[in-house]
């Protein structure tokens, strides 16, 4: 069965220091989101791509974070310098979907857990 | 925005009894509902979802009721077992407009047995 691939796992950093969390969708899926969850709470929406366009990123603080879909498969989501406040899940998704079309089911990978010390 | 609510944020049953979660929504553009079970250090997994032209939808064990009047829709579980036991998630979107879909914060679901 398909699934979304995130990597890696786990990973602490050291505050002010920079992370990547990398992502590959299942094949042939056009929206792409990173979603970012914190510990009992629901997952929020930093930014979500139709093909290599990012189509909404208004939640995404752009000061320290930014996101790439160069070829419109894999992406890869970046912080820069890292805070505290950003121990978190960091959650892959992907669908179908393009707009005004049907298949709208979104499927999400494992996930990274983010702890900055 | 859209909103989404839900609750209870933690719902304990026994094994072989109902179990039962409401969520809310703001946005009345909004036409697509999925659930999500989350087991602990795991992503999402999507349960059971339902669109805006159908009121109810069944899988099995599981149900989800819409009603776009009122803006709310529900999560029904029967005989529960012990491995129903995680997180669940409900969401809303508008596929019109891309489909970002906005969570509820979770309920906890214990299946005693």
């Amino acid at each position: 069965e398909a699934e979304v691939a995130q990597s890696p796992r786990y990973k602490i950093t050291e505050k002010s220091q920079a992370v990547a969390f990398w992502c590959d969708p299942i094949s042939g899926h056009a929206t792409l989101y990173w979603y970012r969850q914190i510990l009992g709470q629901g997952p929020e929406l930093l930014v979500q791509f139709q093909d290599e366009s990012v189509v909404d990123d208004s939640q995404l603080p752009k000061d320290r974070f930014s996101a790439e879909r160069l070829k419109g498969v894999d992406s890869t989501l970046k912080i820069q310098p890292a805070e505290l406040g950003d121990s978190a899940m960091y959650l892959c998704a992907s669908s179908l979907v393009r707009r005004g079309r049907e298949d709208t089911e979104a499927f999400f990978g494992q996930g990274t857990r983010l702890t900055v010390v | 925005g859209e909103n989404v609510e839900q609750h209870p944020s933690t719902l304990s049953v026994q094994e072989g009894d109902s179990a039962v979660i409401k969520c809310t929504y703001s946005d009345s553009a909004s036409n697509y509902f999925p659930w999500y079970k989350q087991e602990l250090g795991k992503g999402p997994q999507l349960i059971i979802d339902i669109r805006s032209n159908v009121g109810e939808k069944k899988d099995q064990r599981i149900a989800v009721t819409l009603n776009k009047t009122a803006k709310h829709f529900s999560l029904h579980i029967t005989e529960t077992q012990p491995e129903d036991s995680a997180v669940y998630f409900c969401a809303a979107s508008n596929n019109n407009y891309g489909q970002n879909f906005v969570f509820g914060p979770g309920t906890r679901l214990s299946v005693l047995p």
